[in-house]
């Protein structure tokens, strides 16, 4: 057990829908990012909060992705206007400190039709 | 920008033998962290073992082992006495301001 839940766990959308995920860390981590990650590749960087602030944000993430982190504990990302482009494993991770480690949670499954 | 490879998309291995994923890198970072993660099939990424640049001396955890070389960029991993339960895709990743990954090699355990 990572400490970090994600739900939901699986979500079926059609195109053109909203979706809303969210991470919930068990305990307080500074540091909370969001990866995608599609089949046969390794998970690429969204974007990462450093308490409730947004500090990055790739280039993957275009203007229908938004982030947020509102007091610094849970975090939610939201896809509008879905495309089948954006069918995915989306991973939120915990970390900071001295050591740098991120700890996953077990991702959510959009699948877009 | 940093990046990382995994030249081995696949590997095989006996139970109780030994294996060695291959990883390069690069990054213009002189200090940072290297991590191998783990991710079984529909299961959740799993951190294996995590080396800091600066130390020298290679990481050890229980069975798994790495081969850093800093001057080559080169940070393979060595699993010894393999088990069932090893099977999995194996993902190498450097630290900036998030995790950068590998492609990653899907490890098969034979009986």
């Amino acid at each position: 057990d990572t400490g970090v839940s994600q739900n939901p766990r699986h979500k079926i959308t059609k195109r053109g829908q909203n979706v809303t995920f969210r991470c919930d860390p068990i305990s307080e981590h500074n540091r909370l990012y969001w990866y995608r990650q599609t089949l046969g590749q390794g998970p690429e960087f969204l974007t990462y909060f450093q308490n409730e602030a947004q500090l990055e944000k790739s280039r993957l993430l275009s203007d229908r992705f938004s982030a947020e982190r509102p007091k610094g504990s849970f975090s939610t990302l939201e896809i509008q206007r879905t495309e089948q482009g954006d069918s995915a494993m989306y991973l939120c991770a915990v970390g900071g400190g001295s050591t740098d480690t991120q700890y996953f949670g077990p991702g959510t499954r959009l699948t877009v039709l | 920008a940093q990046t990382v490879t995994q030249s081995q998309p696949e590997m095989s291995v006996q139970e109780a033998e030994t294996v060695t994923l291959s990883c390069t890198y690069d990054t213009s970072e002189s200090d940072y962290y290297l991590f191998w993660y783990k991710q079984p099939p529909s299961r959740q990424m799993i951190l294996v073992i995590r080396q800091e640049a600066y130390k020298q001396q290679n990481a050890t955890e229980n069975r798994f082992s790495v081969n850093f070389q800093k001057a080559a960029k080169s940070f393979s991993l060595k699993i010894s006495d393999s088990q069932l339960g090893d099977a999995a895709m194996y993902f190498c990743a450097v630290d900036g301001y998030a995790l950068n990954f590998g492609k990653g090699t899907s490890l098969l355990v034979t009986p």
